[in-house]
Order: C-alpha cells, then sequence, then structure tokens
C-alpha cells in the first residue's frame, strides 16, 4: 500500500466553525507533513511530524492546530479560520531518513479547504 | 536560504517532443538533494526523480531525465517522447535540511506544461 489517503476531499466552513482534516497512510513512514498550497502556488511547509512528536512548525498561526495520534494518522484541527486560509491543504509522509539519505515524500490527494 | 528558480511559467509541446524543464538553485552547502514532482489538475502532487549533489550520474527514471550541471547550479528536468499525460504543473524543489529523520523542501515556483495533440 503506497497511498496517503486524505478526507474530505472538499470542505467549506464558516470562520466560526470547527473542522479537521485527516491524513493516513500504512506505508510504516514516521515523518508526516501538512501543506499549504494556494491557487497557481507551490506547496508551503507548515507542520512536519517525525516520530509522532512536532518536528517542524513554520510559523502557522493558532487557528491551525496540528495532532499525530499514532504513527499513521495526522489531523489538521482548525478554528476561526479566515476567508484567506481557503487553499488546498496536502498531506505528505516519508521513511524517517539519515544525512546525506533521501527517501521521496508520498503526497495525498489534498483536502479543497473553502473558508466562508 | 536556500532558493529554487523555475523561470518558465508555461510551456507548449507537440506530443512525442522531447522537452526540458528549466531549474536552478542556490545554496551554500555541500550535500543537498533536488527533486521534481508532477501535480496533475487533480491536485497530487507525484514524485518523478531525485538528484543529489554527490551524484556523479545523472539520474533517470523512465522517460524522465535529470540534466545535473552543479557549476552552473541547475538541475533540468528532461521528458522524452512526451505524452497528452504529461500535462501537469511541475515543481523543482531542493531539500533545506534533515530534522529528526524528517526532510523539508522548498519548492520552485513551477512550470505548466501543456501537450497538444
Amino acid at each position: 500500500d503506497t497511498e496517503v489517503t486524505q478526507t474530505p476531499k472538499h470542505l467549506v466552513m464558516g470562520m466560526t466553525n470547527k473542522k479537521s482534516l485527516k491524513c493516513e497512510q500504512h506505508m510504516g513512514h514516521r515523518a508526516m507533513y501538512w501543506y499549504k498550497q494556494k491557487a497557481k502556488k507551490p506547496p508551503e511547509l507548515m507542520f512536519v511530524y517525525s516520530y509522532e512528536k512536532l518536528s517542524i512548525n513554520e510559523s502557522v498561526p493558532s487557528r491551525f492546530s496540528p495532532e499525530c495520534p499514532n504513527s499513521s494518522l495526522l489531523n489538521l484541527h482548525l478554528h476561526a479560520l479566515q476567508p484567506e486560509d481557503s487553499a488546498l491543504y496536502l498531506c505528505a509522509s516519508s521513511q524517517a531518513v539519515l544525512a546525506n539519505a533521501y527517501n521521496e515524500q508520498f503526497f495525498g490527494p489534498g483536502t479543497r479547504l473553502t473558508v466562508l | 536560504a536556500q532558493k529554487i528558480t523555475q523561470t518558465q511559467p508555461g510551456m507548449f509541446v507537440q506530443e512525442k517532443e522531447a522537452v526540458t524543464l528549466d531549474c536552478t538553485y542556490d545554496t551554500s552547502d555541500q550535500s543537498y538533494g533536488l527533486f521534481w514532482y508532477k501535480q496533475p489538475s487533480s491536485g497530487e502532487m507525484i514524485f518523478l526523480i531525485y538528484q543529489g549533489s554527490y551524484d556523479e550520474q545523472n539520474a533517470t527514471e523512465g522517460r524522465y531525465s535529470l540534466n545535473f550541471q552543479k557549476a552552473r547550479k541547475s538541475a533540468n528536468l528532461v521528458i522524452s517522447a512526451s505524452q497528452l499525460g504529461d500535462s501537469a504543473m511541475y515543481f523543482c524543489a531542493m531539500r533545506e535540511g534533515i530534522i529528526q529523520g524528517a526532510q523539508k523542501l522548498v519548492f520552485g515556483q513551477g512550470t505548466r506544461l501543456t501537450i497538444n495533440p
């Protein structure tokens, strides 16, 4: 199974709502990533979990709250979002690597989020 | 800070022709890695090819090859015998660092490739 799944595929929410995005992989990867991608722009890294611990937070506003309940699951909790947060949210996973090595990041299909 | 530059916002190519997508990078690190990803309109990022800074041979994966010129800091993607299904956005990315086993990637602005029949 070389797949990263994301749910939901589409989400429309108001600025006062609370919602969650879910990401799952069963490849045994110990690094998981959240990216935000605006239209016609490259993905921008938001958070990275390594061995279920938050290792990178790219100064993301607190209205985005990541969670890694186990090595296969990654959640992104959303609260009090703004219209400018509307974007494609991509999840990715990879094997943990050593220095000078590499492993490709496997991406999910993304969740298209619209904030009204 | 590392930087990736893709100077071609869009490219149009006839089916079955070869196409080269440009990517230049800027880094002061001796050890780094370069990736190419394809993003169809469906949104999923698909890994294509990787080149490490210490790799002496240019990377190849099927119809994809990477023209790596270290002195010029360029890592161009070459797609041979293009197909209609190659129409997509293509991103060049550099590994900016490894933190606790996780790779931090920085992406270029992308090139939208359109294959005409």
